[in-house]
C-alpha cells in the first residue's frame, strides 16, 4: 500500500538555525507530494507541493525536492524563526482523492 | 473567499450522547473529506464525498458513525451513541475536481467524558 514516513519529532531549534524534515513514501506509482503546516488550535494548510520527479516545491523560505530515486520529499529551511513553530506533515496523493499522510513533526524554534 | 467552515469549534459531551459536527465546504468545491486527528492514530480519513455522493467510507470506524452530505455546501459527521475512545480533533477539507490540494477547516474538538 501507499505510506508516508517521515522522521520523528519533536524538533527543538534556536532561530536562524538550518531546518530539515525527512520525508520518505512509498507508493504503487507516482504520486504527488506534500507538506502542510498545523499552528496550534488551527487546520492544515499546505504549504508546497510537487507533483513529479525532481520537481521543486518551494514557499515562505521552504523548499522540498521530489526525488524519484531515493523516494524522498525532505523539507528544508536555511533560517528558521520562532513563528516557524507548528506541526508538520508529509503526504502524498495517488490517482483517487485520498491523501495519506505522515505521522507529523512537532518543531519548535527557540528565540 | 471564506474557507472551509466547521461547527462547533469544541464539543464536549458525555458518554452515550449523540454527536454532529458541521461542515461547510469551500463554495464551488466537488470534494469533502472528513479525517479524525488523534495522537496516537495520527490523521486519518474517515470518508469522501464527491459531488454529494459518498465514494469512500473505508476509513469510518465502525457503524455508531455516520456521515451525510445533503448539498453542496453542507455535511454532518454523527457519532451515537458517543464513547471516550472517540476523543479526537475532527477536520473538514475540500477540494476541487481536477485539483490535488484540499482546504482543511479550523477543525472540531470532541470529548467525550
Amino acid at each position: 500500500g501507499n505510506s508516508v514516513t517521515q522522521m520523528e519529532g519533536p524538533v527543538t531549534l534556536s532561530e536562524e538555525a538550518f531546518l530539515t524534515i525527512n520525508c520518505t513514501y512509498t507508493a504503487t506509482g507516482y504520486p504527488s507530494l506534500f507538506w502542510y503546516v498545523q499552528y496550534p488550535g488551527e487546520g492544515l494548510q499546505l504549504l508546497l507541493k510537487a507533483t513529479k520527479a525532481d520537481d521543486k516545491g518551494s514557499n515562505k523560505g521552504f523548499e522540498a525536492t521530489y526525488r524519484k530515486e531515493t523516494t524522498s520529499f525532505h523539507l528544508e529551511k536555511g533560517s528558521v524563526q520562532v513563528s516557524d513553530s507548528a506541526v508538520y506533515f508529509c503526504a502524498l496523493i495517488l490517482g483517487a482523492q485520498k491523501l495519506v499522510f505522515g505521522q507529523g513533526t512537532r518543531l519548535t524554534i527557540n528565540p | 473567499d471564506a474557507g472551509v467552515i466547521q461547527s462547533p469549534r469544541h464539543e464536549v459531551t458525555e458518554m452515550g450522547q449523540e454527536v454532529t459536527l458541521r461542515c461547510k465546504p469551500i463554495s464551488g468545491h466537488d470534494y469533502l473529506f472528513w479525517y479524525r486527528q488523534t495522537m496516537m492514530r495520527g490523521l486519518e480519513l474517515l470518508i469522501y464525498f464527491n459531488n454529494n455522493v459518498p465514494i469512500d467510507d473505508s476509513g469510518m470506524p465502525e457503524d455508531r458513525f455516520s456521515a451525510k452530505m445533503p448539498n453542496a455546501s453542507f455535511s454532518t459527521l454523527k457519532i451515537q451513541p458517543s464513547e471516550p475512545r472517540d476523543s479526537a480533533v475532527y477536520f473538514c477539507a475540500s477540494s476541487l475536481q481536477g485539483e490535488d490540494t484540499q482546504y482543511f477547516g479550523p477543525g472540531t474538538r470532541l470529548t467525550v467524558l
